[in-house]
C-alpha cells in the first residue's frame, strides 16, 4: 500500500531544535518533498532529497534513508515565524505525490 | 507572491449552484494540478495537467470538471456539489512533474463552502 506518517502536532521553544519525523510506504519511490504551509497560505517548498543522507539549507535541513523509508525536517534556531504545519509528500511509481496530513509545529517564547 | 494566482479567494454556493476557480501562472511551468485540502487530511490530487493535457485523473466525482485552456490557465469547474465538497482547493504548477521531482508552486487556494 502506500502510506505516510508524520505527528500531528510538535511544540518547541524559541532558539531550540526540533526534529519532524515522516515515515513512507510506496509503491515505487524517486523522493521526497518538505512543504511548510503557513496558517492561511500556500505551502511553499522547502526541500527535495533524492539520495541517503542529510542536506542542510540555512537552518532548515532534511534527512533521508531509502532503506528504512524514513525522513526527517530538521529545524535549528527556532524562530516564532517557523510556527507553521510542515507536510512531507513522497514520489510514487505514477509520477504522482503521496501526502502525509502535516505536522503542526507550535513554537513558544 | 509565488506566481501563482487564484479567483475568487473565497466562494459560497448552494448545492444546485455552478461556479468556477480560476487559476493563472506566470512562471512558464508546464505542469498544472488541482488539490484539495480539508482540515487535518492529507493534500488530495484531484488532476494534473502537462503541456495542457489531463495526465492524471484521481477518481474524481464528475461534479468536478476541469479545463486547460492553454499552458498558462487552470479552471475548475464546479455544479451540484455537496456540502463535503467544502474545503481549500489549491492550484499549483511545476517545470516538471511532481513525481519526477519537479518542485510545486502553490496559490494562495480558494476556499469553498457549499450550503
Amino acid at each position: 500500500g502506500q502510506n505516510i506518517d508524520q505527528p500531528t502536532e510538535m511544540t518547541a521553544t524559541e532558539g531550540a531544535i526540533v526534529q519532524i519525523n515522516c515515515t513512507y510506504q510506496t509503491s515505487g519511490f524517486n523522493g521526497l518533498f518538505w512543504y511548510q504551509q503557513h496558517a492561511g497560505e500556500a505551502p511553499t517548498f522547502l526541500s527535495y532529497n533524492v539520495l541517503d543522507g542529510l542536506e542542510e539549507k540555512g537552518r532548515f535541513s532534511s534527512f533521508l534513508s531509502r532503506s528504512k523509508g524514513y525522513s526527517y525536517l530538521l529545524l535549528k534556531e527556532l524562530q516564532m515565524k517557523d510556527s507553521a504545519s510542515y507536510l512531507c509528500a513522497a514520489t510514487d511509481s505514477n509520477y504522482q505525490l503521496i501526502w502525509g496530513a502535516g505536522t503542526k509545529l507550535i513554537i513558544k517564547p | 507572491e509565488t506566481g501563482v494566482t487564484q479567483t475568487p479567494r473565497h466562494l459560497v454556493m448552494g448545492m444546485t449552484n455552478k461556479k468556477s476557480l480560476k487559476c493563472e501562472q506566470h512562471l512558464g511551468h508546464n505542469a498544472m494540478y488541482w488539490y484539495k485540502q480539508s482540515a487535518k487530511k492529507p493534500l488530495e490530487l484531484m488532476f494534473v495537467y502537462s503541456l495542457e493535457e489531463r495526465v492524471e485523473n484521481n477518481s474524481v466525482p464528475s461534479r468536478f470538471s476541469p479545463e486547460c485552456p492553454n499552458s498558462s490557465h487552470l479552471f475548475l469547474h464546479l455544479h451540484t456539489l455537496q456540502p463535503e465538497d467544502s474545503a481549500l482547493y489549491l492550484c499549483a504548477s511545476s517545470r516538471a512533474l511532481a513525481g519526477e521531482g519537479g518542485e510545486l508552486f502553490f496559490g494562495e487556494g480558494s476556499r469553498l463552502t457549499v450550503l
